[in-house]
C-alpha cells in the first residue's frame, strides 16, 4: 500500500525556519519525481515545488523561489522540504505527492498533510 | 504560466441530480488534466486523471472529458457522500497549476 506521511509542521515565528518531510512506503521511491503542495485556510491549492526521481531537477513557485529548498533522499526514502525566511503568508498545509514515473499518471497519491503556521 | 479558470465556483444540488463543472486552460494542455474531490481536513483524492480516464476504485458515477483547452467533469446522480470541493489542475507544463475549486453542496 502507498503511503505518504508529512511530519515537521508547526508554529513559526515570521523569518523562521522549518524543515518538513515525507517519508514513503509502499513503492519504489526512487523510480517516481516528488511534489510539494499547499493550502492556505480555507483557500484553494498551491504547487509549490518538484523535483526529479534522482534529484537533480528542481523547480519552485515563483512565491517560495530563493526562500524554500525541496530535497530527497532516496536511501532513505523521504522527501524534505527547508523552509527559510518564513512569512505569515506561507502558513498553510503541506502535502506531498507523488510524480511521475514511467506508465503511471501524476500526483494519485497524496500525504495526509502537515499544518505550517507562521504568526507571532 | 497555464491558468484554469474552473466554473461554477459553488453548486448546490439535489440527490440524483446530474451535475457538471467545467476547467478552461489558458492555453493548450492536451489531456494532461487531473480532477480531484476534496473533502474538509482531507487530502485531495485522485478522481480523474488524462482528462478523461477513470482512477482506480472510483465509482463510474464521475467522468471527465475534453481535451486542448476545455474540459468538463461530471456526476451523473449526485450522491450525499459526494459533497466536497472538486479541483481540475494541469500538469501539462511547470508549474503546475489548480482550478480555483468548485464547492458542491446539497440543495
Amino acid at each position: 500500500e502507498v503511503q505518504l506521511v508529512e511530519s515537521g509542521g508547526g508554529l513559526v515565528q515570521p523569518g523562521g525556519s522549518l524543515r518538513l518531510s515525507c517519508a514513503a512506503s509502499g513503492f519504489t521511491f526512487s523510480s517516481y519525481e516528488m511534489n510539494w503542495v499547499r493550502q492556505a485556510p480555507g483557500k484553494g491549492l498551491e504547487w509549490v515545488s518538484y523535483i526529479s526521481s534522482s534529484g537533480s531537477t528542481i523547480y519552485y513557485a515563483d512565491s517560495v523561489k530563493g526562500r524554500f529548498t525541496i530535497s530527497r533522499d532516496n536511501a532513505k526514502n523521504s522527501l524534505y522540504l527547508q523552509m527559510n525566511s518564513l512569512r505569515a503568508e506561507d502558513t498553510a498545509v503541506y502535502y506531498c505527492a507523488r510524480g511521475w514515473s514511467a506508465g503511471t499518471t501524476p500526483f494519485d497519491y497524496w500525504g495526509q498533510g502537515t499544518l505550517v503556521t507562521v504568526s507571532s | 504560466d497555464i491558468q484554469m479558470t474552473q466554473s461554477p465556483s459553488s453548486l448546490s444540488a439535489s440527490v440524483g441530480d446530474r451535475v457538471t463543472i467545467t476547467c478552461q486552460a489558458s492555453q493548450d494542455i492536451s489531456n494532461y488534466l487531473n480532477w480531484y474531490q476534496q473533502k474538509p481536513g482531507k487530502a485531495p483524492k485522485l478522481l480523474i486523471y488524462d482528462a478523461s480516464n477513470l482512477e482506480t476504485g472510483v465509482p463510474s458515477r464521475f467522468s471527465g472529458s475534453g481535451s486542448g483547452t476545455d474540459f468538463t467533469f461530471t456526476i451523473s446522480s449526485l450522491q450525499p457522500e459526494d459533497i466536497a470541493t472538486y479541483y481540475c489542475q494541469q500538469y501539462d507544463n511547470l508549474p503546475i497549476t489548480f482550478g480555483q475549486g468548485t464547492k458542491l453542496e446539497i440543495k
